[in-house]
């Protein structure tokens, strides 16, 4: 069975500064999605970012990257220009490319913006 | 309306209520999602809906009854709740294509007395 594991409970930067958020998952599949989805203090879960598992390129979408190490099993975020809008909690996922619909989470990391 | 909305945003319950919590999505999407967000664990998959059928259900109590009656309505019926079962509800939805992006609601925060 998949798993995603995020080491950090919780982050915080300094406003305008970068952070990297960590994410490790397990899988013995070679094709995959693996997304970062966003949940505010409002609630509502959106998608971050992206990467599909076949592109060697990373994934950017604004101030927000990834660096996808398929061999390593690694899908870290990193959010640049960090913004008060940016505090929320952080969730990784992965889902496999073979038509099964089940997104498979992470516990998440807060991350917390320091003005 | 847009994107997917829950009703209602809070629900108080007791453990011998029966209670009903609506999903509705206004993408054209055919497939909608139940999920379980507990403080300090993974979002658990409740129940998965594909083309109006049930294609999944983890292993969930019978005391959650899952319904869709079209594409862009879903329901969960609550029966004899229990305390642990106090948790933010959440649906989402997809189209079944390519990478099958999940959009989110804003979630049921449930509290069972």
């Amino acid at each position: 069975a998949q798993t995603v594991t995020q080491s950090q409970p919780e982050m915080s930067v300094q406003e305008a500064e970068t952070v990297t958020l960590s994410c490790t998952y397990d899988t013995s599949e070679s094709d995959y999605y693996l997304f970062w989805y966003k949940q505010p203090p409002s609630r509502q879960m959106i998608l971050v970012i992206r990467q599909e598992a076949y592109k060697q390129q990373n994934a950017t979408e604004n101030r927000f990257s990834v660096n996808f190490q398929k061999a390593a099993k690694s899908f870290s975020l990193k959010i640049s220009d960090s913004q008060l809008g940016d505090a929320a909690m952080y969730f990784c996922a992965y889902r496999s490319a073979r038509g099964n619909e089940k997104l498979t989470f992470g516990t998440g990391t807060r991350l917390t913006i320091i003005p | 309306e847009t994107g997917v909305t829950q009703t209602p945003r809070h629900l108080v319950m007791g453990m011998t209520n029966k209670k009903s919590l609506k999903c509705e999505q206004h993408l054209g999407h055919n497939a909608m999602y139940w999920y379980k967000q507990s403080a300090k664990k993974p979002l658990e998959l409740m129940f998965v809906y594909s083309l109006e059928e049930r294609v999944e259900n983890n292993s969930v109590p019978s005391r959650f009854s899952p319904e869709c009656p079209n594409s862009s309505h879903l329901f969960l019926h609550l029966h004899t709740l229990q305390p642990e079962d106090s948790a933010l509800y959440l649906c989402a939805s997809s189209q079944l294509a390519g990478v099958n992006e999940q959009f989110f609601g804003p979630g049921t925060r449930l509290t069972v007395l």
